[in-house]
């Protein structure tokens, strides 16, 4: 149980195009997601909380109007990146908790983006 | 906001040897997680520990949450062990604040 996907795993694109990132929890239903970025040799750092049925929280530093979310389902929050451009390449990570669970996160396989 | 501290920074083991990760957090939290991260970059989850110990076969956990730290214990290590250690706290909202992690390298 418990078991998070996002797709795609990987993706090229070129710079000033959009990307769409899918998370999704298969077995369990999340109100919150969150939406995570990470750099080569570097920790992970939140950027979004996505609430479903409402708008995202972003972090400080983080452009809203870049990075899109939408958390139109109980078990389906999407990310995108809009006019993407190369300091945009990170990975992507998403994780859920189980709404009316313990406070246990579980995270998706991640998406590496690379923006050319 | 919450600082995570993790020690050591990077860490060299011979296969068979036993290790300790260190959690330092400047807070109270509501909760703790222990992950690795493999070299594709899945986090696996190891230990939702908010407080008390935890074993799970070679790999156990301690949280001393009134003193704020975790541990978490890996016992004759394998290669497969290698990658990245997290450790992250729940902080409001419910979003998990990461340490900066420890790199193990196991060798054979």
């Amino acid at each position: 149980g418990a078991v998070v996907s996002q797709h795609p795993s990987r993706v090229i694109c070129k710079s000033g195009t959009s990307v769409k990132i899918e998370c999704r929890s298969l077995d369990f239903q999340a109100t919150t997601m969150f939406w995570y970025r990470q750099f080569p040799k570097q920790s992970l750092m939140l950027m979004a909380t996505s609430n479903e049925g409402s708008k995202a929280t972003y972090e400080q530093g983080v452009e809203k109007d870049k990075f899109l979310i939408n958390h139109a389902s109980l078990t389906l929050s999407t990310l995108t990146v809009t006019s993407a451009h190369p300091e945009d390449s990170s990975f992507y990570i998403c994780s859920a908790r189980n709404t009316g669970g313990s406070l246990e996160q579980y995270f998706g396989p991640g998406t590496r983006l690379t923006v050319t | 906001g919450i600082q995570v501290e993790q020690s050591p920074p990077d860490l060299i083991l011979q296969e068979g040897a036993n290790s300790t990760l260190r959690c330092n957090f400047s807070d109270s939290v509501n909760n703790l997680q222990w992950f690795h991260q493999n070299p594709w970059g899945q986090l696996i989850n190891l230990f939702y520990i908010p407080s008390g110990t935890k074993q799970n076969g070679r790999l156990s956990a301690t949280t001393v949450a009134t003193e704020r730290y975790s541990l978490l214990y890996i016992s004759s290590s394998q290669t497969t062990d290698s990658g990245v250690y997290f450790c992250a706290v729940v902080r409001s909202g419910y979003a998990l604040n990461f340490g900066k992690g420890t790199s193990l390298l196991v060798t054979p």
